[in-house]
């Protein structure tokens, strides 16, 4: 069974940082595209990030590029979202979402999801 | 970007009526070499996360009933519920993964008249 399980969310400052964590099982974690996608209060879905299998392709949102990092650790099946320069329109819950199909590269459709992590950007 | 544009935002049906709900994207997210259409479907209930109900723009994912079913092509793309039961209500997104950033449409809620 696919689990995926956030975790790392907290209240920040404006202007602060976080790192988002994301530990998944029950599938093969190097073969499949990876993302993180958001959703502020009372709104809808938004993509932030995806990254490759293999991690070495890496995609963003305008929104966060250039703030954000995403990253994966496939020796303890681990995805991270690095976030920085924080603001209060990043505050949302967090998904990560597992991508459908094996071996693709760029992220398409997302057929495991995780709970979620609030993140909450407020002084 | 491509912009996702979902109509209408809300809708109200009777149980065992259909539901009809659309999306339109801002350019094609047909891929023609493949000639598969870029676009997901996902239905998402209170409290919940999304979960996946159709993928190329018409397939079925695994587990779905069978009342759900996608349409469309190209840029007009359209999910319906043939038979709307009281577990349906939920707010629905369309998603284009043509290109990214990948996008979503802004929702429909659907509800029980």
């Amino acid at each position: 069974e696919v689990q995926l399980l956030e975790s790392g969310g907290v209240l920040v400052q404006p202007g602060g940082s976080l790192r988002l964590s994301c530990a998944a099982s029950g599938f093969s974690f190097s073969s499949y595209a990876m993302s993180w996608v958001r959703q502020a209060p009372g709104k809808g879905l938004e993509w932030v990030s995806g990254i490759s299998g293999s991690g070495g392709s890496t995609y963003y949102a305008d929104s966060v590029k250039g703030r954000f990092t995403i990253s994966r650790d496939s020796s303890d099946n681990t995805l991270y979202l690095q976030m920085t320069s924080l603001r209060a329109e990043d505050t949302a819950v967090y998904y990560c979402a597992k991508d459908r199909e094996r071996a693709v590269v760029s992220p398409k459709s997302f057929q495991h999801w995780g709970q979620g992590t609030v993140v909450t950007v407020s002084s | 970007d491509i912009v996702m544009t979902q109509s209408p935002d809300s809708l109200a049906v009777s149980l065992g009526e259909r539901a009809t709900i659309n999306c339109k994207s801002s350019q094609s997210v047909l891929y023609s070499s493949y000639n598969q259409n870029y676009l997901a479907w996902y239905q998402q209930k209170p409290g919940q996360p999304p979960k996946l109900l159709i993928y190329w723009a018409s397939t079925r994912e695994s587990g779905v009933p069978d009342r759900f079913s996608g349409g469309g092509s190209g840029t007009d793309f359209t999910l319906t519920i043939s038979s709307l039961q009281a577990e349906d209500v939920a707010v629905y997104y369309c998603q284009q993964y043509y290109s990214t950033p990948l996008t979503f449409g802004g929702g429909t809620k659907v509800e029980i008249k």
